[in-house]
């Protein structure tokens, strides 16, 4: 699976939108992109996948570049239950459960 | 419909002891895979089952151990623990093996272990 690097941490202000980056320069084509995020003493919780296209649901919308070397997850109006760390995983659609989780982004929202 | 469920939900052991954990995956999911979350090292892939096999492992010692039931239960187990066995161990399930971009796993909320 292909490695990803993300900021440590940021802070962001409640009611705006949160924008969190992901570099996954050597993901190859058919891995994808995902994101978890655990809250504290809580399990990860999926949020969002997306192989090249963006995607959108309720919780967060994905942005992929056109050469699939970045993403970003938008929290488009960020709530104090949104503090958590945040992970950007890439692998293999299909090609068992495992998940490779690295350092993440430790998202703090004040009010 | 239920979550994960671990239990139990916090442990204390001495070194030397053996420990077993268990995990009740979501109704109709199949496979559950073992996590273990420590500080110094972040979240690490121990290993995962499918119809009662073991389908992938990391890279862990062999003191640690699970199995899967026909119910798709599964427990982990830990012998000679050590001090740096001290962790959060996560237990996530899913509907199956590798079956897609969208078979999403579902994390339970961890069984924190102290070896003392």
């Amino acid at each position: 699976d292909a490695k990803t690097t993300q900021p440590p941490s940021m802070d962001c202000a409640e009611g705006r939108a949160a924008n969190l980056p992901c570099n996954h320069s050597t993901i190859s084509g058919n891995e994808y992109v995902y994101w978890y995020r655990q809250i504290h003493s809580q399990g990860p919780q999926y949020i969002i996948h997306g192989l090249k296209n963006n995607e959108t649901n309720e919780m967060a919308s994905l942005i992929i570049t056109e050469d699939r070397k970045s993403s970003t997850l938008i929290l488009p109006h960020a709530t104090l239950r949104d503090t958590a760390v945040y992970y950007c995983i890439v692998r293999v659609g299909g090609a068992g459960n495992k998940l490779t989780f690295g350092g993440g982004t430790r998202v703090l929202v004040k009010p | 419909k239920a979550g994960v469920t671990q239990t139990p939900r916090y442990l204390i052991k001495t070194r030397g002891q053996q420990v077993t954990l268990s995990c009740s995956p979501i109704s109709g999911h199949r496979s559950v895979s073992w996590y273990q979350q420590t500080p110094g090292q972040g979240l690490q892939f121990l290993f995962e089952y499918f119809s009662e096999t073991q389908r992938n492992k990391g890279n862990f010692p062999g003191r640690f151990s699970g199995r899967q039931f026909s119910n798709s239960r599964s427990e982990m187990n830990v012998s000679t623990l050590e001090l740096g066995d001290s962790a959060l161990y996560l237990c996530a399930s899913s509907l199956a093996l590798g079956g897609g971009p969208y078979n999403e796993q579902f994390f339970g909320p961890g069984t924190r272990l102290t070896v003392l």
